[in-house]
């Protein structure tokens, strides 16, 4: 079972708007999270992390937010660019343990 | 520019055979994941190692895999009868330490069981 769920398998966007990947969670106890992108042929990179003492975290162009009470986070892209078309995991995990990973959201930003 | 490398980058094979991929990690890094990507199921870890000793090799279906490191630079992962089902990418990543963050992945294996 998915504890980890990326329900839009797409998403399109066009440049310069804002890009909203969504990943949802079941288990409580996951109190660190993380977003990878990847490139087709390419292994997933880190792209930016979360701790569950914050609901917010900032870097750039990349923002997640994080809502605990409806286990729900979603990383936005702002400005979106064509460069940032990838495929985008997040990942969940309890301190310690092994983290669990969504099946991604394929981002594709239009010209 | 240190990458993981991962060999081979394809394969095809049939059900039955045994397939064995393998994985440079970046030199200096002591700790190695094996993670499978499929459509349905996303990103799964199936093993990892620090120092070159397992520490958790429970995502791995154990009747059939294997997942070794015979020297700091190189982890190998192993089936033995392939299935179908075990089409999918595999990659490795290796990091300075646990971090997750701090790992660094491989191009993949992108493996097809007929």
């Amino acid at each position: 079972d998915q504890q980890v769920k990326q329900n839009s398998p797409s998403l399109s966007v066009q440049e310069g708007r804002i890009s909203i990947l969504n990943c949802d969670y079941t288990n409580s106890m996951f109190d660190y999270f993380l977003w990878y992108k990847k490139y087709p042929a390419e292994g997933p990179t880190f792209l930016i992390s979360i701790s569950s003492i914050k609901d917010k975290n900032e870097d750039g162009r990349f923002t997640v937010f994080l809502n605990k009470s409806a286990k729900h986070l979603s990383l936005h892209i702002v400005p979106s660019q064509p460069g940032d078309s990838a495929v985008y995991f997040c990942a969940a995990s309890a301190t310690g343990n092994q983290f669990y990973f969504g099946t991604g959201t394929s981002l594709t930003v239009i010209p | 520019d240190a990458r993981v490398t991962q060999t081979p980058r394809h394969k095809v094979t049939e059900m039955g055979q045994e397939v064995t991929m393998r994985c440079q990690p970046i030199l200096g890094h002591n700790t190695v994941f094996w993670y499978r990507q499929t459509m349905m199921q996303g990103l799964e870890l199936l093993a990892y190692f620090r120092n070159r000793a397992p520490l958790d090799d429970s995502g791995m279906p154990k009747d059939r895999f294997s997942a070794e490191m015979p020297d700091a630079t190189l982890a190998t992962l192993k089936i033995q009868p392939s299935e179908p089902r075990d089409s999918a990418v595999y990659f490795c990543a290796s990091g300075p330490s646990l971090l997750q963050e701090t790992q660094y992945f491989g191009p993949g294996t992108r493996l097809l069981v007929l």
